[in-house]
């Protein structure tokens, strides 16, 4: 059975910390993405990476940083947390593209992380 | 930019009702991709299906069914005979992009309410 774990399900942090939140899959996949899903704006791409040490902004990469060192894990982090980056934050992978269209996404179950 | 909408924000019907969920994608690119996913209380969503803009053909898999209409760009979801576990935030999603990362846009995603 196909796996995405994330570290954690629920994460409370204070405003200026840094957070880190992890992601793991056990499906050998090249991409792994990052999400945020806040009410009514649906999911929201953070970073996405397509290998190892490889990385690309999506549209929202403000006050995030990714950290991809093997090609299992991909650590989402928040260099100084802030109020308004409490949120779902969702992890997927994927195979590429292949020349009929793209993979679907695998995700994981979510992290709530709340920044007090 | 692509735009995915989803005009509804929630749905509430009664056990056995037909519903439909509406996706229109915005785009100037002829070639896209469309996709449905359904993320129960649990919050993993879960892929349903993979749509071309170039097949119009319209698709079954059990009680749930996709119409997709190029003229209109939209591609709307209908559940037959509705049930209780079908209860969960149901997002649209589209990308044209083939490149390694294959992007995805959402919407902002309808939350049906089936009552017993």
């Amino acid at each position: 059975d196909v796996k995405v774990t994330q570290s954690s399900r629920y994460l409370v942090k204070r405003t200026g910390e840094k957070v880190f939140l992890e992601c793991v899959q056990d499906m050998d996949h090249e991409n792994m993405f990052w999400y945020r899903q806040d009410p009514g704006l649906g999911l929201r791409l953070i970073y996405f990476s397509y290998d190892v040490k490889m990385k690309e902004k999506g549209d929202i990469p403000e006050g995030y940083s990714v950290s991809r060192e093997k090609k299992e894990r991909f650590s989402l982090i928040l260099e100084s947390a802030s109020t308004n980056q409490t949120s779902m934050y969702l992890c997927a992978s994927s195979l590429p593209p292949r020349t009929s269209g793209p993979n679907e996404q695998f995700f994981g179950p979510g992290t709530r992380l709340t920044v007090l | 930019a692509q735009k995915v909408t989803q005009a509804q924000t929630e749905i509430s019907v009664v056990e056995k009702e037909d519903v439909t969920l509406d996706c229109v994608y915005e785009t100037r690119d002829t070639t896209y991709y469309l996709f449905w996913y359904k993320q129960p209380p649990s919050g993993e969503l879960v892929f349903l299906i993979r749509r071309n803009s170039f097949d119009e053909q319209n698709e079954i898999s059990g009680r749930y069914s996709w119409n997709f209409q190029k003229s209109t760009s939209s591609f709307n979801f209908t559940i037959t005979a509705s049930q209780v576990v079908d209860s969960a935030v149901y997002f649209c999603a589209g990308t044209e992009d083939l490149g390694a990362g294959n992007m995805l846009t959402f919407g902002g995603g309808t939350r049906l309410m089936v009552k017993p």
